[in-house]
């Protein structure tokens, strides 16, 4: 069964780092894009960027350039996204979601990650 | 960038309704669109692509149409599993993938 499967809630304090994680299974890893999308309480679907992790050629989204890193080891056919300092307006869903290159669509999500960011 | 709009951002509707929710971009696009569907608590699902390519094990009555900068995602026959929240995605501006604010179709 192709799946993402991402890693568990976190609770955070401001100004703490974190990483979360994506791994793929039942597929190429390193042959699809990995997306990242947030989703804030109550709100919308927001793309933030993509990496290949054939060969790790990221791209971000204006909005959250220099907010974020993406990143991946392909060896663990996992996505990472990670934050230096976080801020209370981190707090959101984050999705990962593979991109079907023939279908130019992300045809696969992960089930989503909660980070919550308060002091 | 490229924007999404999305019209209604809210549609009340019953079962058996035919609903049509239609994704403005702000400039063409071709055919490079998305629709997801979203349940409370849950992923993004795909439904179409390509503008009106259906997602495979997605029902017939999901249909999608359009191209350039107007597009349509159509239910033909509401059922009560369709009560969600429906996003369009451009996948043009690469690698910039914006998304449409959302419609929510909700029962009437």
């Amino acid at each position: 069964e192709v799946q993402l499967v991402q890693s568990g809630a976190e609770v955070k304090k401001p100004g703490e780092s974190l990483k979360i994680s994506c791994k793929g299974s039942g597929y190429s890893f390193t042959s699809y894009w990995i997306g990242w999308v947030r989703q804030m309480p109550g709100k919308g679907l927001e793309w933030m960027g993509i990496i290949y992790p054939g060969d790790s050629d990221t791209r971000y989204s204006p909005s959250f350039q220099g907010q974020v890193t993406i990143s991946a080891d392909k060896s663990i056919s996992t996505a990472y996204l990670q934050w230096s300092s976080l801020k209370a307006s981190d707090t959101a869903m984050y999705y990962c979601a593979r991109q079907d290159v023939e279908a130019d669509a992300f045809d696969i999500w992960g089930q989503g990650t909660m980070v919550t960011v308060s002091s | 960038d490229i924007q999404l709009t999305q019209s209604p951002s809210f549609l009340s509707a019953s079962v058996g309704d035919r609903v049509t929710i239609t994704c403005r971009a702000s400039q063409g696009i071709s055919s490079y669109l998305a629709w997801y569907q979203q349940k409370p608590g849950k992923a993004p699902k795909l439904l179409i692509y390509a503008a009106s390519t259906l997602q495979s094990g997605v029902p017939s009555r999901f249909s999608g149409s359009g191209s350039g900068t107007e597009f349509t995602l159509t239910i033909s026959s509401l059922q009560p599993e369709d009560f969600a929240t429906y996003y369009c995605q451009q996948l043009n501006s690469y690698p910039r993938f914006t998304f449409g604010p959302g419609t929510k179709v909700d029962i009437k």
